[in-house]
Formats: structure tokens, C-alpha cells, sequence
């Protein structure tokens, strides 16, 4: 299974949007509404922030958002602020009870 | 408060074994799904393995199929993975994750335990 891919980096100015791609095959993202996204500070766990597509749990605010379009899921980050500064990434249900991540993208607050 | 505790974890010879706990409480750790996930230093996150609540159903990715295996002991709310054959590229960061209210998502992860494996 290959890792979903993702764009290295992204960057921002604070109060900017950044959209984060994330490219599956119809195998995994465009075969299930399964997509998440994880966002990870440097030493720390990865953290939950959206999941089937565009739900988020509790606690994440609403400047974070997803989308899906064919083979393709995107995450949004509006009104970015310093501690949105993190890497970010996807993960989709890839049948047969396994998972496949994103290749992992680094997000700068300018 | 969820909480995932991972341990086990340290500098091991390749060709050698290992087994990492992950203890769990604030939530009835016997009706969910667990998994193992993996980050090699500096490199992005890579699924390991998962187990049903009641121990029943395994998966695991193909490369440490035949090598690794997941468990639970539910009287003690706590995760396991054994890992034998051990490898250079087995070194990683091994957390343990929840599965989430939502279909195929991680919605609680433990700190990380991490894994060397070097002559």
C-alpha cells in the first residue's frame, strides 16, 4: 500500500488560509469517505482534527475544515494563527482492514 | 480524560525481539478497536496493526506480517505488540492509537515509546 501524497510544505501569513492536498487512488480516497487528517507538533503525538472528510470532534475550532473531490481530500486552515504551525497529515481507509497515511505536510506561520 | 501509556521500548539488536505495552484508562477499553501506529525518525506516520475489542480480529500491514503481534488484555486495560525478527527499518516511534467514533479514524493517541534497532 502506498502512502497517500501530500505537498511537503505550505505557509501562510497569520490570518491567511493554507489548503493542504491529499492524493489517493480509487482504491482508498476515492473509494470510502474514510479521510482524517492529524496534526503533529515537533515531539509530540499526532492529534485528530477532522474525520470522515469534514466532521470535527470536539474541541477543534471551525477554522479547520475538509473536503474530498474524486482521489483527492483537501484540508483547509483559515485565520491561521502561530500554533497552526505543526505537520499535518491525512490517512484514508484502504479496504481489507488496513490504512494508508499521507506522505506528511509541513505548515509555516509566516 | 482518555489516556494511552505507552512503554517497552529501547535499543535492541536486529534479528532481536521486543514487546511494547500501551496501558489505557479513562474510557471502557474493552469495546474498541486499537491500533499500533509508526513514525521513523524524521518520516511520516505508517500503520502497524490493529485488534478488535474482544481480541478476535487482527490485521497488520505487510511489513511486519509474520513478525509482529498485537494483543490485549482487557482485565488489564492494556495493549500489546510483540515484535521478533527485528530490523534496522523497524526503528521508529511506535504509538498506540485509539479508534474513533468516526469510520477509520485515531481519536486518541498515547506519547510514543520509541524503538532502536542497531548492532
Amino acid at each position: 500500500q502506498s502512502a497517500l501524497t501530500q505537498p511537503p510544505s505550505a505557509s501562510g501569513s497569520p490570518g491567511q488560509s493554507v489548503t493542504i492536498s491529499c492524493t489517493g487512488t480509487s482504491s482508498d480516497v476515492g473509494k470510502y469517505n474514510s479521510v482524517s487528517w492529524y496534526q503533529q507538533h515537533p515531539g509530540k503525538a499526532p492529534k485528530l482534527m477532522i474525520y470522515e472528510v469534514s466532521k470535527r470532534p470536539s474541541g477543534v475550532p471551525d477554522r479547520f475544515s475538509g473536503s474530498k473531490s474524486g482521489n483527492t481530500a483537501s484540508l483547509i486552515v483559515s485565520g491561521l494563527q502561530a500554533d497552526d504551525e505543526a505537520d499535518y497529515y491525512c490517512s484514508s481507509y484502504a479496504g481489507s482492514n488496513n490504512y494508508v497515511f499521507g506522505t506528511g505536510t509541513k505548515v509555516t506561520v509566516l | 480524560e482518555v489516556q494511552l501509556v505507552e512503554s517497552g521500548g529501547g535499543l535492541v539488536q536486529p534479528g532481536g525481539s521486543l514487546r511494547l505495552s500501551c496501558v489505557a484508562s479513562g474510557f471502557p477499553f474493552s469495546i474498541y478497536w486499537m491500533h499500533w501506529v509508526r513514525q521513523a525518525p524524521g518520516k511520516g506516520l505508517v500503520w502497524v496493526s490493529h485488534i478488535k475489542g474482544d481480541g478476535s480480529d487482527t490485521t497488520y500491514a505487510d511489513s511486519v506480517k509474520g513478525r509482529f503481534t498485537i494483543s490485549r488484555d482487557n482485565a488489564k486495560n492494556t495493549l500489546y505488540l510483540q515484535m521478533n525478527s527485528l530490523r534496522a527499518e523497524d526503528t521508529a516511534v511506535y504509538y498506540c492509537a485509539r479508534d474513533g467514533v468516526g469510520d477509520s479514524d485515531f481519536d486518541s493517541w498515547g506519547q510514543g515509546t520509541l524503538v532502536t534497532v542497531s548492532s
